[in-house]
């Protein structure tokens, strides 16, 4: 069954440090999503991407992330600097042409 | 902007009963109401789906039923197992432009045994 893959599972850093995460979505898959996952909590849209291009970055706290998918394929997400309330799970998701959303394992980031 | 309400915040339930979670949405132009489950430590993972065209939709022990004019929607767990216990979340999308979905708070369910 095609995953979508992430890396890496586990992050800890210091605040005001920059970390990146990375997401490879399913073969084909023409839509891919970040969401952030606060312990308790459901997922939130950080930014959406329809092939390489930003459909809806609205909740993306852009001082401080930023997203790029330059070929339409992988993505990868960056934090610079870090600050204590971005420790969360940063899920990435991809979706293709019927209704279905799969979703990574996630990278879980501790900032300290 | 809360868009997705979901209850219970946790549910405990014995082996072989009926867990029933609920979820209410305010967005009327949401066209597709799926329900995840999550383990700890890993992302979550499609449980079932329905569309707003259709009132229930059953697969296996798992039961969608949606309510459109009460802008409502509910899962049922029958014959609950030990290996249900995980959290489980409401969710709803536009798929028009294959919008994101919105999550519900999340029920955490454990099953005993």
């Amino acid at each position: 069954e095609a995953e979508v893959a992430q890396s890496p599972r586990y992050k800890i850093t210091e605040k005001s440090q920059a970390v990146a995460f990375w997401c490879d979505p399913i073969s084909g898959h023409a839509t891919l999503y970040w969401y952030r996952q606060i312990l308790g909590q459901g997922p939130e849209l950080l930014v959406q991407f329809q092939d390489e291009s930003v459909v809806d970055d609205s909740q993306l706290p852009k001082d401080r992330f930023s997203a790029e998918r330059l070929k339409g394929v992988d993505s990868t997400l960056k934090i610079q600097p870090a600050e204590l309330g971005d420790s969360a799970m940063y899920l990435c998701a991809s979706s293709g042409t019927n209704y279905g959303y799969t979703f990574g394992s996630g990278t879980r980031l501790t900032v300290v | 902007q809360q868009q997705v309400k979901q209850s219970p915040q946790s549910l405990i339930v014995q082996k072989g009963g009926i867990s029933i979670i609920n979820c209410a949405y305010e967005n009327t132009a949401f066209d597709y109401f799926p329900w995840y489950q999550q383990f700890p430590g890993k992302g979550p993972a499609l449980l079932i789906a329905i569309r707003p065209d259709v009132s229930e939709k059953k697969e296996g022990r798992f039961t969608i039923s949606f309510n459109k004019s009460a802008k409502q929607f509910s899962l049922h767990i029958m014959d609950s197992q030990p290996g249900d216990s995980a959290t489980y979340f409401c969710a709803a999308s536009i798929n028009t432009g294959r919008r994101a979905l919105t999550f519900g708070s999340g029920t955490r369910l454990q099953v005993q045994p």
